[in-house]
């Protein structure tokens, strides 16, 4: 089947600018996570979806950033008040179930979005 | 909280010979150990996990060894080849089922 899918696959904007970023997961899996990853660095993980609920968003570097999962399958991460700082890719992954850490779900990922602030 | 740490950064190796790659961790419950990797442009990919019961997992070129009494986790890939070049990152799974990713190691297989 499909696996999970991003758009857009390339996001330019100015400092101050508002962005979205949308994940498709894969159909089912009811746990959603985003991550960002910066040049020459793993991914680092930002907030987790069990359903349609925040169930841990304490990646999330400060109050600009924050995501929706409405209606438990799409998600958007917004952004407000973009700045340099902010440019990376953003994954987003989609896994089962995902509820421990004792937890063998496998998280699949999406090709990720490259946001660019200029 | 939470860290683990992968070495080396970099690797180049002649194609055929084999590669390690070594990982430490702390404070860390996860019972899951699983291997990502990642080619340039690309999103990251799972290649081989292991479980905390269980000591040592090969498939095909591929093998993971874990001691967690010690904390240490390993990558070997033999016989590399050109198709191996990627950025190998050795994970841990955090208590919400978050992945925590070590900072990586760029393989380079030489033909």
């Amino acid at each position: 089947g499909a696996g999970v899918s991003q758009t857009p696959s390339n996001k330019v904007t100015e400092k101050g600018k508002y962005v979205e970023l949308r994940c498709d997961p894969i159909s089912g899996h009811t746990a959603l996570y985003w991550y960002r990853q910066s040049l020459g660095q793993g991914p680092e993980f930002l907030i987790y979806f069990q359903g349609t609920g925040a169930a841990d968003d304490s990646g999330l570097p400060n109050d600009r950033f924050f995501a929706v999962r409405p209606e438990g399958s799409v998600s958007t991460l917004k952004i407000q008040r973009t700045e340099r700082g902010d440019s990376a890719v953003y994954l987003c992954a989609s896994s089962l179930t995902g509820i421990s850490a004792g937890s063998t779900d496998t998280q699949y990922f999406g090709p990720g979005t490259r946001l660019t602030v200029l | 909280g939470e860290n683990v740490e992968q070495h080396p950064s970099t690797l180049s190796v002649q194609e055929g010979d084999s590669a390690v790659i070594k990982c430490t961790y702390s404070d860390s419950a996860s019972n899951y150990f699983p291997w990502y990797k990642q080619e340039l442009g690309k999103r990251p990919q799972l290649i081989i996990d292991i479980r905390s019961n269980v000591g040592e997992k090969k498939d095909q070129r591929i093998a993971v060894t874990l001691n967690k009494t010690a904390k240490h986790f390993s990558l070997h890939i033999t016989e590399t080849q050109p198709e191996d070049s990627a950025v190998y990152f050795c994970v841990l799974v955090g208590s919400q089922g978050n992945l925590i990713f070590g900072k990586g190691t760029k393989l380079s297989v030489k033909p």
